[in-house]
């Protein structure tokens, strides 16, 4: 079973709908993150969070929120979808506190979605 | 400005050859920098990850050096394989209260037989 799963893998919609990204994961990580993916550009984020009752706005946050229902799940909505957030999306996770692993991220497979 | 790039922006090589990705950061305070692999339609996976006192590390065929004076890594491959086609990318992290990382666009990189 992969660690990082994200629904839905496709998702193709029209401007003005609401959407929600969903992730799932079973490293036991506290720590999770959403990022857009742009051909050309690296991977921006738009939320964190480091406990279920703690979330940050990243780099993008603008357009979007996010839930963190328990500390498997992290939830990414948009609440009206525009066009220019056509992207290939990925949740991840991490722990700090290990030096060798310090920083590392494990991604989901992510979510393209298109905004018409 | 902390900024990570990479050049190329792609590549194609033949199988069995070697080659070398570069990345240039401006980022500060730094605490390391980590490569990835993201193939198609794949999350990225963390390949190594050196700290300010580390200037090499191995990887199976993959090797990344790092140069913290002038702010330079590259990841080396050697004896390339089809499944080496993929995106890398540079990932340099900031010695902050949380760990904040900074991404590159990536080399993609085509193996072709």
């Amino acid at each position: 079973d992969a660690d990082v799963t994200q629904t839905p893998r496709n998702r193709i919609t029209k401007t003005g709908k609401r959407i929600m990204l969903e992730c799932s994961q079973t490293k036991g990580h506290d720590r999770m993150y959403w990022y857009r993916q742009d051909p050309g550009l690296g991977l921006r984020l738009i939320y964190y969070s480091f406990d279920v009752k703690d979330i940050n706005k990243g780099e993008i946050s603008d357009g979007y929120s996010v839930s963190r229902q328990a500390q498997a799940k992290f939830s990414l909505s948009l609440e009206s979808a525009i066009p220019n957030q056509t992207a290939l999306y990925f949740c991840a996770t991490s722990e700090p506190g290990q030096v060798s692993s310090y920083n590392e991220q494990f991604f989901g497979p992510g979510t393209r979605l298109t905004v018409l | 400005k902390n900024q990570v790039e990479q050049s190329p922006q792609s590549l194609i090589i033949l199988e069995g050859k070697n080659c070398t990705l570069q990345c240039n950061y401006t980022v500060s305070p730094f605490s390391n920098l980590r490569w990835y692999k993201q193939d198609t339609g794949r999350g990225p996976v963390s390949l190594t990850i050196m700290t300010f006192s580390e200037n090499t590390k191995s990887n199976g065929r993959y090797t990344a050096t790092l140069d913290a004076d002038t702010k330079q890594s590259s990841l080396h491959i050697t004896a390339s394989q089809l499944s080496d086609s993929a995106s890398y990318i540079c990932v340099v992290s900031l010695r902050t209260s949380y760990d904040k990382v900074i991404f590159g666009p990536g080399t993609s990189l085509s193996v072709i037989p």
